[in-house]
């Protein structure tokens, strides 16, 4: 499987907790996304980086929300303190940035629940 | 404010038939449109794309329609098979968002035997 992975696929938290989800890209992608999908909405851009460039944090809704990237592959995305509107899923995607299509593949997703 | 709106939550269409897809976008500055196909508990996956210096493009079954005057884009599956059967995204990117797209809230095709 050369595609993207993220960890874990499912996490069940109290409120007031803290959650690290996980992403592994495609080998050989520059550009990492996160995304997320509440009930019934669209894909929400989260945050996104390019190699070795500061990241694209405008879409993260608080500061409870950060993340990471470590060695240009692995990526972690942080929430502190969950609260219950933090419920969904968490998607993670990558891309060349060469080429006109740009097209970015997603991972299936962490689903999370703040309960 | 929703710069890109699918406003048909669902869609059910006869297996052979045509299915048309719509999606409304109020950002003129848009550049690059995509579709992307979601099926239950897997990530989305990308499916066709169009620049805005296109009115059409075309893959196997599936045709994109751009009218940039109208700010509306249409994706057509013909002739619409029971593996259609997922739900359908579409995304835009401004060239000065570079890589950050912009979704619609999707629309759930199903495709009847």
């Amino acid at each position: 499987g050369a595609g993207v992975s993220q960890s874990p696929s499912n996490k069940v938290t109290e409120k007031g907790k803290d959650v690290e989800l996980r992403c592994d890209p495609i080998s050989g992608h520059t550009a990492l996304y996160w995304y997320r999908q509440s009930l019934g909405q669209g894909l929400e851009f989260l945050i996104y980086f390019q190699g070795n460039s500061a990241p694209d944090k405008s879409g993260l809704p608080s500061d409870r929300f950060s993340a990471e990237r470590t060695g240009g592959s692995v990526s972690t995305l942080t929430i502190q303190r969950t609260q219950q509107e933090d419920s969904a899923v968490y998607l993670c995607a990558s891309s060349k940035t060469s080429g006109a299509a740009y097209e970015q593949y997603f991972g299936p997703g962490t689903r999370l629940t703040v309960t | 404010d929703q710069q890109v709106k699918q406003n048909s939550p669902s869609l059910s269409v006869q297996e052979g038939r045509i299915s048309i897809l719509n999606c409304d976008y109020t950002n003129s500055m848009f550049d690059y449109f995509l579709w992307y196909k979601k099926y239950p508990a897997e990530g989305p996956t990308f499916l066709i794309s169009i620049s805005s210096i296109k009115d059409k493009n075309e893959d196997g079954r599936f045709t994109v329609f751009l009218n940039k005057s109208a700010k509306h884009l249409s994706l057509h599956i013909v002739p619409s098979q029971p593996g259609d059967s997922a739900v359908y995204f579409c995304a835009a990117r401004t060239f000065q968002g570079a890589q950050k797209l912009v979704f619609g809230q999707g629309t759930r095709l199903t495709i009847n035997p």
